[in-house]
């Protein structure tokens, strides 16, 4: 059980540009989960899928922001058009089935010039 | 949605002393995690505990769910311990976890 996995640790990017973050979650874990955290805070649920699908998109911070698990395996979050205010640590997390302990990632931490 | 509160927002201490920390929340969960996050941003998972009580080494937790709190322990703290506590829960009917706040340790030698 190599835990979860998550690349590129660190980000630095220009206002206006697009990233795109991955994360490899628990093997055979069938829920991924996405969160943000800003300075001084607790994490914030983003959103998550259950195998392949997103079963929940609503709490994502804008349009700009969007998920995708094409396999079932790992993820991606991207942020189309970055901003100052997206500066924060993305963190991801996986667990077996609803409602078990979830397990996150090292993060991705990003910050926008 | 769901609130969580934790208290106190910073505690000092000096190593050797024991502490606890509270966890309130506002609804029934189906999930209750306990995190330390270390100065590099990591969440460790320190306990599972939607009810009842559990030991791990020095720390112990326990959650009252009729009640809706949880109270995690520290004993013989170790500056090692410093760090930001956080609970987390997962509400009825939802699935992303609601953080508190978190309670902020430090542990002076």
């Amino acid at each position: 059980d190599t835990g979860v996995s998550q690349d590129p640790r660190h980000k630095i990017t220009k206002r206006g540009q697009n990233v795109t973050f991955r994360c490899d979650p628990i093997s055979e874990h069938n829920r991924l989960y996405w969160y943000r955290q800003t300075l001084g805070q607790g994490p914030e649920f983003l959103t998550y899928f259950q195998n392949e699908a997103q079963l929940e998109k609503s709490r994502l911070l804008s349009d700009r922001f969007s998920a995708e698990r094409p396999k079932g395996s790992f993820s991606t979050l991207e942020i189309q058009r970055t901003e100052q205010g997206d500066s924060a640590m993305y963190l991801c997390a996986s667990s077996l089935v609803h409602g078990d302990t979830q397990y996150f990632g090292p993060g991705t931490r990003l910050t926008v010039l | 949605g769901i609130q969580v509160e934790q208290s106190p927002p910073d505690l000092i201490l000096q190593e050797g002393a024991n502490s606890t920390l509270r966890c309130n929340f506002s609804d029934s969960v189906n999930n209750l995690q306990w995190f330390h996050q270390n100065p590099w941003g990591q969440l460790i998972n320190l306990f599972y505990i939607p009810s009842g009580t559990k030991q791990n080494g020095r720390l112990s937790a326990t959650t009252v769910a009729t009640e809706r709190y949880s109270l995690l322990y520290i004993s013989s703290s170790q500056t090692t311990d410093s760090g930001v506590y956080f609970c987390a829960v997962v509400e009825r009917g939802a699935d992303g976890l609601t953080f508190g706040k978190g309670t902020h340790l430090i542990i002076q030698p």
